[in-house]
């Protein structure tokens, strides 16, 4: 109940196209779902995050769309870029402790 | 403000030895998460400390321990190394005090750990 489901584990798109990751987590306890951008070499950097009162979070290019009902949430990445080529993880947390559960990463690659 | 910092960035021990690993969260952040990263596990949680005491633990054998300073540094210790020790392993800040606030957390740039 526990465990955060990350889709797909790569993904190649091209420069300006639109990279979807999926998540798909189990426990309706989470209210929390932050989405962090890994570079090699680097730890996660918080990208975006939402909570599951709203169905919609817009930063840049960056949107995450949330469904409450069937307990998912996707990070959209418009107009993607080279400089995007990176592993994705969403997470997922809640309660009175920081604890995150992370899925188990995409790694994108934009081609220009 | 200055993000957090972790020491030393790279270490190399040996199997049987023990290791203990330094995070410095943002000032002001008085919740310190620890993670171990691998190829094949992902991020898995290790515990968390908020004001010296732990307050979540995760999954991983007693020699994986850890404790937080009045000052909200955090150290983990990990005793009797295996060769499944190694890995990158992350320390994040927060700022979150009670459950109704945000538990955006803030990531260290890790400490690879090989064991050898």
């Amino acid at each position: 109940q526990q465990q955060v489901k990350q889709s797909p584990q790569s993904l190649i798109v091209q420069k300006g196209g639109i990279s979807i990751i999926n998540c798909a987590y189990e426990n309706t306890a989470f209210d929390y779902f932050p989405w962090y951008q890994q570079f090699p070499g680097k730890g996660p950097a918080l990208l975006i995050a939402i909570r599951p009162d709203v169905s919609e979070k817009k930063e840049g290019r960056f949107t995450i769309s949330f469904n409450k009902s069937a307990k998912q949430f996707s990070l959209h990445i418009m107009d993607s870029q080279p400089g995007d080529s990176a592993t994705y993880f969403c997470a997922a947390g809640g309660g009175a402790t920081n604890k995150l559960i992370f899925g188990t990463g995409t790694l994108l690659a934009v081609q220009p | 403000k200055a993000g957090v910092t972790q020491t030393p960035r790279y270490l190399i021990k040996t199997r049987g030895q023990q290791v203990t690993l330094s995070c410095s969260p943002i000032s002001g952040h008085r919740s310190v998460s620890w993670y171990q990263q691998t190829p094949g596990q992902g991020l898995q949680f290790l515990f968390e400390y908020f004001s010296e005491t732990q307050r979540n633990k995760g999954n991983f054998p007693g020699r994986f321990s850890g404790r937080q300073f009045s000052n909200s540094r955090s150290e983990m210790n990990v005793s009797t190394l295996e060769l499944g020790d190694s890995a990158l392993y992350l320390c994040a800040s927060s700022n979150k005090g009670s459950a109704l606030s945000y538990n955006e957390q803030f990531f260290g740039p890790g400490t690879r750990l090989t064991v050898l």
